[in-house]
């Protein structure tokens, strides 16, 4: 059974670079092929694709987010990360970090998710 | 930019059968997934490939699509049903973006 486990400070300045990783386990990262995303919920509101990336690097942005964020993988520590920089409160946020699949037709599915971690952007 | 466009809300009595609609002018070209979200947990899959059950969801829940809509049927909803639904799927712009539904709060009582 695949778990992912989101980590990260829970409070980021304005301005800076907000940092979580996740880590996998159950399985390896490298195995299989799945893609590592990272989905965002402002509270109360509704859920956010940031981006994915695949173990061989390539990655996928949200255009609107995707001058600020950066996703990376570390295979040797079965682990996937997120930055996304200049933050401000409307970056304030549950981040879950899930496993992706691929149906074909240009088209992904979420089957994993980690338990969400919350970050609030504030001075 | 695309958007996937669901209601805000439905609701029904125990038993009835709710559903959900998600319309987005690429669901022609692209499946559709459809995820249950309840207060304070994570998403959960309950159809994929706009028809397709995972393993351990309820018979109860099926989904279907056409043209430019995709539906999510719960036939018989329990109150345990209750909760946020969203669809998801991905642009046609080549991008390869990942969008969600803006959700629909089911209520069953």
């Amino acid at each position: 059974q695949v778990q992912l486990q989101e980590s990260g400070p829970g409070l980021v300045k304005p301005s800076q670079t907000l940092s979580l990783t996740c880590t996998v386990s159950g399985g390896s990262i490298s195995s299989g092929s799945y893609y590592w995303s990272w989905i965002r919920q402002p509270a109360g509101k509704g859920l956010e694709w940031i981006g994915r990336i695949y173990t061989s690097g390539s990655t996928n942005y949200n255009p609107s987010l995707k001058s600020r964020v950066t996703i990376s993988v570390d295979t040797s520590k079965n682990q996937f990360s997120l930055k996304l920089s200049s933050v401000t409160a409307a970056d304030t946020a549950v981040y879950y970090c899930a496993r992706e699949g691929y149906s074909g037709y240009d088209s992904y599915y979420f089957d994993y998710w980690g338990q969400g971690t919350l970050v609030t952007v504030s001075s | 930019s695309y958007e996937l466009t669901q209601p805000p809300s439905v609701s029904v009595s125990p038993g009835q059968t709710a559903r959900i609609t998600c319309s987005g002018d690429a669901l022609p070209k692209k499946y559709a997934y459809w995820y249950q979200q309840k207060s304070g947990q994570a998403p959960v899959l309950v159809i994929y490939e706009d028809s397709k059950r995972p393993s351990g969801i309820p018979e109860r829940f099926s989904g279907s699509s056409s043209g430019t809509m995709a539906t999510l049927t719960i036939s018989g909803a329990q109150v345990e049903d209750e909760a946020d639904y969203y669809c998801y799927s991905t642009d046609s712009s080549g991008n390869h973006r990942g969008v969600f539904g803006g959700g629909t709060k089911l209520t069953v009582l």
